[in-house]
C-alpha cells in the first residue's frame, strides 16, 4: 500500500471557524509533511515531523497547528485562517526524513481549501 | 547552498513528438534529484528519482532522466508524447547541508499536448 489519504477532498470555512485536516499512511513511513500549494505555485513545505516529533516549521503563522498523534496519523488544525489561505494541502510522507537525502515522499491527494 | 532552475514555464508539443523539460541545479554537497508530476487538483506522483547510482535513470511511463554532473542538469525526456502526460512537472533537489536535510522544489513546468 503506497497510499496517503488526506480528508476532507474540499473544505469551505469562515474566518471565525476552527476545522482541521486529516493525513494518514499505513507504509511505515516516520516522516509526514505538510505543504501549502497556492495555484501555478510549487509546493510549499509548511511542517515536518520526524518519528512524530515537529523537526521542522517554515515560521508558519500560529493559526495553523499541526498534530502527529501517531506514526500514521497527521493533523492540521486551522483557526482563524485568512481569505490568502485559500490553497491546496498536501500532506506527504516517508521513510525517514534524517536519513533522508534519497528519500521520496509520497504525497496525498490535497484537500482543497476555501477561507471566505 | 542548493537551488533547483527549471527553464521553461511552459512546454507545447504535439502528441506522438519528443518531450524535454529542462531542469538544472546546484548544490553544496552531492544531491539526489527527483521529478514528479501533478494532474489538475491531484497530488504529486514521483516519476523517478537519481540517488548516486546510475547517471541515466528510468521512470514510470516512459519518462527518463540524466543526471550530468558537469553540466548540473537533470532534464526529463520521453521519446513520444501522449495526451494523457499534459500535467504539471516539477524537479526536486535534495541534500544534507550544514542546516540539515532540505528539499528544493523548482517553479515547475506545465506540459502541454496537442492532438
Amino acid at each position: 500500500d503506497t497510499e496517503v489519504t488526506q480528508t476532507p477532498k474540499h473544505l469551505v470555512m469562515g474566518m471565525t471557524n476552527k476545522k482541521s485536516l486529516k493525513c494518514e499512511q499505513h507504509m511505515g513511513h516516520r516522516a509526514m509533511y505538510w505543504y501549502k500549494q497556492k495555484a501555478k505555485k510549487p509546493p510549499e513545505l509548511m511542517f515536518v515531523y520526524s518519528y512524530e516529533k515537529l523537526s521542522i516549521n517554515e515560521s508558519v503563522p500560529s493559526r495553523f497547528s499541526p498534530e502527529c498523534p501517531n506514526s500514521s496519523l497527521l493533523n492540521l488544525h486551522l483557526h482563524a485562517l485568512q481569505p490568502e489561505d485559500s490553497a491546496l494541502y498536501l500532506c506527504a510522507s516517508s521513510q525517514d526524513s534524517n536519513s533522508g537525502r534519497t528519500d521520496t515522499q509520497y504525497f496525498g491527494p490535497g484537500t482543497r481549501l476555501t477561507v471566505l | 547552498a542548493q537551488s533547483v532552475t527549471q527553464l521553461d514555464s511552459h512546454v507545447s508539443v504535439s502528441e506522438g513528438t519528443p518531450v524535454l523539460l529542462r531542469c538544472n541545479y546546484s548544490s553544496s554537497y552531492s544531491p539526489s534529484l527527483f521529478w514528479y508530476v501533478q494532474h489538475p487538483n491531484k497530488g504529486l506522483q514521483l516519476l523517478l528519482k537519481y540517488t548516486s547510482a546510475a547517471t541515466l535513470v528510468k521512470g514510470i511511463n516512459g519518462f527518463e532522466a540524466e543526471f550530468k554532473k558537469s553540466e548540473t542538469s537533470f532534464h526529463l525526456t520521453k521519446p513520444s508524447a501522449h495526451m494523457s502526460d499534459a500535467a504539471e512537472y516539477f524537479c526536486v533537489v535534495s541534500a544534507l547541508n550544514t542546516g540539515g536535510f532540505k528539499t528544493i522544489f523548482g517553479a515547475g513546468t506545465r506540459l502541454f499536448v496537442k492532438a
